[in-house]
């Protein structure tokens, strides 16, 4: 079964430690790995991607595929982080807009 | 560009009613995908349409269905409609660039209360 899972519902951390966001798939076959964002009062949008590799607003992720995570990280958390988060999937070969997504964690940063 | 469009934003039904939502995708993107938000389920892929075809379905009931015209625009339609369709209905759209694989841009949603 394809299946996204981000066992923490709320991380709350202080500003300036480092960040967590865990995220484990299930799928038989070549995934595609995403971190949306959404802001508070603001649409779901894409935070970055595996295939990418790339550090978006201190962000990174790693794809491993023998844990099966998608990990999202940051080492200093800012007050601007705080958001919800959500990790997806899709098909290696999927050029559509069917994703599986993660039920999302809520990250708090605190002054 | 403008942004994903969607209406209308709040609605309200009761058991039994139908309802139509509308979704304007970005100007050159032909790919729209719907997907239903409830705090228990979280995001759920409903069906996506590319140049008036649906290209994937999730697993929902016969009774949500849509279709796309042929300027992109896109309508979901609940029929015979449950309690348990309350939810916020998110309509997104992606490029046909095959190098912005998983990139939706999303609307605002159409939150539907089911009384």
């Amino acid at each position: 079964a394809q299946r996204v899972t981000q066992p923490e519902k709320l991380l709350s951390v202080f500003k300036g430690a480092p960040v967590e966001l865990k995220c484990n798939y299930s799928y038989s076959g070549s995934p595609e790995l995403f971190w949306y964002v959404q802001y508070s009062r603001q649409r779901l949008q894409l935070l970055l991607r595996h295939i990418s590799r790339e550090s978006i607003k201190g962000f990174t992720a790693d794809l491993n595929k023998g844990e099966t995570s998608f990990h999202l990280k940051k080492p200093f958390a800012q007050e601007e982080d705080s958001a919800m988060y959500y990790c997806a999937l899709s098909g290696r070969y999927n050029q559509g807009g069917k994703l599986i997504f993660g039920q999302g964690t809520e990250l708090s940063v605190k002054p | 560009k403008a942004g994903v469009t969607q209406t209308p934003r709040y609605l309200i039904k009761t058991r039994g009613q139908q309802v139509t939502l509308s979704c304007s995708p970005i100007s050159g993107h032909r790919s729209v995908s719907w997907y239903q938000q409830t705090p228990g389920q979280g995001l759920q892929f409903l069906f996506e349409y590319f140049s008036e075809t649906q290209r994937n379905k999730g697993n929902f009931p016969g009774r949500f269905s849509g279709r796309q015209f042929s300027n992109s625009r896109s309508e979901m339609n609940v029929s015979t409609l449950e309690l348990g369709d309350s939810a916020l209905y998110l309509c997104a759209s992606s490029s046909p660039d095959a190098s912005n694989t998983g990139e939706l841009f999303f609307g605002e949603g159409s939150r539907l209360t089911v009384l």
